[in-house]
């Protein structure tokens, strides 16, 4: 069965400051595994995506997450955070049998960027 | 082109009203979804169509009905609504379904709907 643990609901960055959110996933099989990006008011914009390539995944707006399979982890990184970066984020899980191209959602970080 | 588009972008509606939801899509993707997202939540799955034929209903009561005319239209018909139904509509498309598809779900800007 696949799952999705966003470990903190909540982050608060200072702008030029790095950002990491946290993200564990459980899945039965080889997973694909999103990141994508909620702003206010707004539909969910696909940030980046690892299909079992290269397990650094470089995405837009400087973006990048690394799977770690021996962690169970796909954390999402930015060397410098922008006051435009603050969102909602969402790690996604998909992939399995019969499921459909089912999406399991994380239950979500928001990101806070300072001044 | 990734866009899919949704309308209306708001919609106020009554408990005893019949209103529409519409969602198209351009990019001759074969799966459908439709998504409602409640505040602070993350998106929850109604229902999917692949190949103009639903797949998968989550158990949505019977007051949702969807619809799929052709493989770029999507709507969702809404009667007798409840003030609870009140959400933001996610609709989305991927290339296919099917067993193991792991595809990159592109999603609109979603409608707004308010029930009174």
């Amino acid at each position: 069965a696949q799952s999705v643990t966003q470990l903190d609901s909540h982050v608060s960055v200072s702008e030029g400051t790095p950002v990491l959110l946290r993200c564990n996933y459980s899945s039965s099989y080889s997973p694909s595994l999103f990141w994508y990006v909620q702003h206010p008011n707004k539909g969910l914009q696909l940030l980046l995506k690892y299909t079992s390539a290269a397990t650094l995944v470089k995405g837009i707006n400087g973006f990048e997450a690394e799977f770690k399979k021996s962690e169970t982890s796909f954390h999402l990184t930015k060397p410098s955070a922008h006051m435009s970066d603050a969102a909602e984020y969402f790690c996604v899980v998909s992939g399995g049998e019969y499921n459909f191209n089912k999406f399991y959602f994380g239950s979500g970080t928001k990101l806070n960027v300072k001044p | 082109d990734t866009e899919v588009t949704q309308t209306p972008k708001h919609l106020v509606m009554g408990m005893t009203n019949k209103k529409s939801l519409k969602c198209e899509q351009h990019m001759g993707h074969r799966a459908m979804y439709w998504y409602k997202q409640k505040a602070k939540k993350p998106p929850e799955l109604m229902f999917v169509y692949s190949y103009e034929k639903l797949s998968i209903n989550e158990s949505v009561p019977s007051r949702f009905s969807p619809e799929c005319p052709n493989s770029s239209l999507l709507n969702l018909h809404l009667h007798a609504l409840q003030p609870e139904d009140s959400a933001l509509y996610l609709c989305a498309s991927s290339q296919g379904t099917g067993w193991e598809a792991r595809e990159t779900q592109y999603f609109g800007p979603g409608t707004r709907l308010l029930v009174l």
